[in-house]
């Protein structure tokens, strides 16, 4: 397993504002993700954060909105650029751990107000 | 299109009135199908992986169990401290690692 960390855990945004949302695993993991969590939705995935490289983002989602960041094996950022009251949701990271299982472990989330 | 569907979106037992959720897919190529819970203010927490239809697995008062068009989230006997919501993830083919989500199913359990 993994013991995932984010900061903060919550924010109030003026529009217009960007936030930048940290992830922190205590061990190694294979992979990292960024996931939004909208009232009465689904999780949705945003992107997955890559060690090293440009993140890889799902339909709907881009990079000039959302920079990620993956300096090393343990510690990711999303940034929410811009922001509109439609960027209000929470925000979560997740990791696969090293290991072999494909089950995520999840942060505590980060819950984004936008005014 | 890849879709994960829970039902019922909630639920309320008494405690000790056992039931079960549900969570059907359409997901190509299912490599895995997850549960998870996720008290109010908290990230999902892990509960239970199944890959193949037929298999089960336990965990407390916890039964997941898996067809090739659905799982079922047994609870049996439930206490109150069992209240919160279970989501339900497909792990989908194509050598990413994406989960895809439902939307979840409210559980409160009252005293």
């Amino acid at each position: 397993s993994a013991v995932i960390s984010q900061k903060p855990s919550r924010d109030i945004c003026q529009r217009g504002t960007s936030l930048t949302i940290q992830c922190q695993v205590d061990s190694q993991v294979t992979m990292m993700f960024w996931y939004r969590q909208q009232p009465g939705q689904s999780l949705t995935l945003i992107a997955t954060a890559n060690q090293g490289s440009e993140a890889t983002y799902e339909s709907g989602f881009v990079i000039d909105k959302f920079p990620i960041s993956r300096p090393n094996l343990t510690f990711s950022t999303l940034t929410v650029s811009n922001m509109s009251p439609e960027d209000s949701s929470i925000y979560l990271c997740s990791a696969l751990p090293a290991g072999g299982g494909a089950e995520q472990y999840f942060g505590p989330g980060t819950r984004l107000t936008v005014t | 299109e890849d879709q994960v569907t829970q039902s019922p979106e909630a639920l309320r037992l008494q405690e000790g009135e056992s039931s079960s959720l549900n969570c059907s897919y359409t997901v190509s190529g299912l490599r895995g199908l997850f549960w998870y819970r996720q008290d109010p203010g908290k990230g999902p927490e892990f509960l239970f992986t199944l890959y193949s239809a037929g298999e089960e697995k336990e965990k407390e008062r916890l039964k997941a169990t898996l067809t090739k068009k659905e799982s079922f989230l047994h609870i049996t006997a439930p206490k109150p401290e069992d209240s919160a919501t279970y989501l339900c993830a497909g792990h989908t083919q194509g050598g990413s690692e994406k989960l895809v989500f439902g939307k979840g199913t409210k559980l409160t359990v009252n005293p």
